[in-house]
C-alpha cells in the first residue's frame, strides 16, 4: 500500500457514457498527477495539480476533465470517450522534492 | 522537451547474477530521479529517489547512481532473484512534471 487509493479498479464504459475516476491520499501531499499508460508506450503525463491549482495540462482532449476540490482528492471525469482511450489510468502524489507515490490504477475499457 | 530513454527494453538473466539497467535523459536541469518497479497490471512501487545533488542511493540489493551532467542513471541489482522479475521504470522530475522512460522488462530465470 502506497497511501494513494484509486477507485474503481476496473471500469467498462460505452462511448456515450459519463463516468468519473477518483484518487485519494491522506499523506499530506500537495501535488497530484494523472497519467495514462497504454501498451508499449511510456507513461503519459496528463494533468498536474499543485495546492488544488492545475499547473499542467499536457494537451489532453477535452473529453477528459480533471477536478481537484482539495489537496487530498483528485477526480478525472470522462465523457464520450473513444476505444483508443482504453488504458490504465494512474494517479500519483508527492510533496516538495520527495518521492512520488502511485495508486494501483484504474483499468479502463471503452466499448 | 525532456525525454527519458531506458536501455535495454527487455532483459533475461539467470538467478543470482548481478545486473545493470540504464536510463538517460536529455535535459540535465532536473530536481531528482526516481526508479520504480511495476508488476503486470499493477501500479508503480517506488524503489529509490536520488536528488539532483546526490550521486547514488542504496536500498538492500539495489543501488542507483546519477550523473546529472551527462544525463545518465543506472540501477544495479545484486544477486538477482525470480521475485525481481518486473518492469523497471526511470522517471525524472523537471519543474512540476515527472517524465518517464518506457521501462526495462526484466525476467529472472530460476
Amino acid at each position: 500500500e502506497t497511501g494513494v487509493t484509486q477507485t474503481p479498479r476496473h471500469l467498462v464504459m460505452g462511448m456515450t457514457n459519463k463516468k468519473s475516476l477518483k484518487c485519494e491520499q491522506h499523506l499530506g501531499h500537495n501535488a497530484m498527477y494523472w497519467y495514462k499508460q497504454s501498451a508499449k508506450k511510456p507513461l503519459e503525463l496528463m494533468f498536474v495539480y499543485n495546492f488544488k491549482e492545475q499547473t499542467e495540462n499536457n494537451s489532453v482532449p477535452s473529453r477528459f476533465s480533471p477536478e481537484c476540490p482539495n489537496s487530498s482528492h483528485l477526480f478525472l471525469h470522462l465523457h464520450t470517450l473513444q476505444p483508443e482511450d482504453s488504458a490504465l489510468y494512474l494517479c500519483a502524489s508527492k510533496i516538495g522534492n520527495t518521492e512520488a507515490f502511485f495508486g494501483q490504477g484504474t483499468r479502463l475499457t471503452v466499448v | 522537451k525532456q525525454e527519458v530513454t531506458q536501455i535495454p527494453a527487455a532483459l533475461s538473466v539467470p538467478e543470482g547474477e548481478n545486473l545493470v539497467l540504464n536510463c538517460s535523459f536529455t535535459d540535465s536541469a532536473i530536481y531528482n530521479l526516481q526508479w520504480f518497479r511495476q508488476d503486470p497490471g499493477k501500479g508503480l512501487t517506488s524503489l529509490l529517489l536520488i536528488q539532483s545533488s546526490q550521486r547514488e542511493q542504496t536500498s538492500g540489493r539495489l543501488n542507483a547512481s546519477l550523473d546529472k551532467s551527462s544525463g545518465r542513471s543506472t540501477l544495479y541489482i545484486a544477486a538477482s532473484q525470480p521475485g525481481d522479475s518486473a518492469t523497471y521504470l526511470c522517471a525524472v522530475r523537471s519543474d512540476d512534471k515527472i517524465i518517464f522512460g518506457k521501462g526495462t522488462r526484466l525476467h529472472i530465470l530460476p
